[in-house]
């Protein structure tokens, strides 16, 4: 089944403690991103990747880091969580990144940092 | 830059009645438009899209948009809403080919649907 995955679903942390979600496509996509979603202002993207070690900032990106050493996998790290970091992430990947092209998106993980 | 509204933070309607959510966008060319549907607990569902041709687009689970550029406007319709169509419903923009933030997301609608 062509689906995207993300580990874990649900997080709770404390300020300061190193932590990484997982993201895994298993449909050979070019295009991968993160977003935060926050009441009211909807899907902002974090960070995104057009290909394999190819990785830009979005629209709120401080405070996190991406890699992508492997078509499949786009981890989002936060290296020291801060509350306001308290949000629900999506991770969606896309065949390319031509204009129109769809996006699947993830199951979302909700990380709550105390 | 591109944005997107919704001016609607909250919708009630009651089974069987008819369905408008209204989108609003800016943006400087012809603009791909998405509506995506995200259950509770769940994550985002492509409704449908619209890039090119007929500005009226049918998407899954009988819903249609219609494009007016001239009122830069996405609206969402059902003619008869489900009980199974409560969620949160958010309308986007999205961008051409090499800028990476591909889609931009107004802040969302969540439907209510009374018995």
């Amino acid at each position: 089944e062509a689906q995207v995955t993300q580990n874990p679903r649900y997080l709770i942390t404390v300020t300061g403690k190193k932590l990484t979600v997982t993201c895994s496509q298993n449909m050979n996509h070019e295009y991968m991103s993160w977003y935060r979603q926050d009441p009211g202002l909807g899907l902002r993207q974090i960070y995104y990747s057009m290909n394999v070690e190819v990785t830009d900032k979005g629209d709120v990106p401080e405070g996190y880091k991406v890699s992508r050493k492997e078509k499949r996998n786009f981890p989002l790290i936060l290296e020291s969580p801060s509350p306001n970091q308290t949000s629900l992430y999506f991770c969606a990947s896309s065949i390319t990144i031509r204009g129109g092209e769809t996006q699947y998106f993830g199951p979302g993980t909700r990380l709550l940092v105390l | 830059a591109q944005s997107v509204t919704q001016p609607d933070i909250h919708i009630t309607v009651s089974e069987g009645a008819s369905l408008e959510l209204r989108c609003n966008y800016s943006y400087g060319a012809t603009p791909y438009l998405f509506w995506y549907v995200q259950s509770p607990g769940q994550g985002l569902q492509l409704l449908l899209k619209y890039f090119s041709g007929d500005t009226l687009v049918q998407g899954i689970k009988g819903f249609e948009a219609e494009f007016k550029r001239s009122q830069s406007s996405f609206n969402l319709r059902k003619p008869s809403v489900h009980w199974s169509d409560a969620a949160e419903y958010f309308c986007a923009v999205g961008a051409p080919v090499n800028a990476g933030n591909m889609l931009t997301f107004g802040g969302g609608t969540r439907l209510m649907v009374k018995p």
